[in-house]
């Protein structure tokens, strides 16, 4: 059984760039959440996809966007980079209906913005 | 107040010894609470869950919720040095949506 699996693993970008993470939830969960982990922080709530559309956002911008497939597997795009958006990006899968909360992490995508 | 806090840390255990990581949370979290081990330069790794008022135990650990006091606790029995992380306490956010809000998380060292 697959677990949530991130892509790519590191990340080396310019300011005011864009760049694309990817996501694939583990099997059997059909809910992905994205969150932003800056060093020595906990993880920041950016938003949650589940059927296809976003089902909430925290206090993120909206130069961060994201997408689900029909395959729930998932992406979050960040325009317009900052130095501020270096950070540990983790995606969070998880089943809406069949837990009571339980949000399993992928390996997550260092991002460097230089 | 912030809705899900901890002590950061370090907390220097010996080996053998019992580690009790602490977390306070607020009214605008429900009662579903989570523990997460994150190793250095790693993902978080979920590890315990607990929703009811009391004592849940899986091999060395064992979680406590009490809700008339607003906080969760984590023990960590029978300290090994492998069990040096950071621990990360999360709760769901009143909101739904199954939002978690996290706690900056604690510094775990176990010593030889």
């Amino acid at each position: 059984d697959a677990g949530v699996t991130q892509s790519p693993t590191h990340l080396i970008k310019t300011r005011g760039q864009q760049v694309t993470l990817r996501c694939s939830p583990k099997s059997g969960h059909d809910t992905v959440s994205w969150y932003q982990q800056a060093l020595g922080q906990g993880p920041q709530f950016i938003f949650q996809y589940y059927e296809e559309e976003e089902r909430q956002r925290g206090n993120f911008p909206d130069r961060f966007s994201g997408h689900q497939f029909p395959n729930y597997s998932s992406e979050l795009n960040v325009n317009a980079l900052l130095l501020g958006d270096s950070a540990l990006y983790l995606c969070a899968s998880s089943s809406l209906l069949q837990t009571r909360g339980e949000q399993y992490f992928g390996p997550g995508t260092r991002l460097t913005v230089t | 107040q912030k809705e899900v806090e901890q002590n950061s840390g370090p907390l220097s255990v010996p080996e053998g010894a019992i580690a009790s990581l602490n977390c306070t949370y607020s009214d605008r979290v429900s009662q579903s609470f989570f523990w997460y081990r994150q190793y250095s330069g790693k993902s978080p790794e979920l590890i315990m869950s607990i929703y009811s008022n009391g004592d849940k135990e899986d091999g060395r650990f064992t979680a406590q919720l009490n809700k008339a006091s607003q906080y969760v606790s984590l023990l960590i029995r029978d300290s090994q040095p492998s069990d040096s992380a950071t621990y990360l306490c999360a709760a769901l956010f009143s909101g739904g949506y199954n939002k978690l809000i996290f706690g900056a998380g604690t510094r775990l060292a176990v010593h030889p």
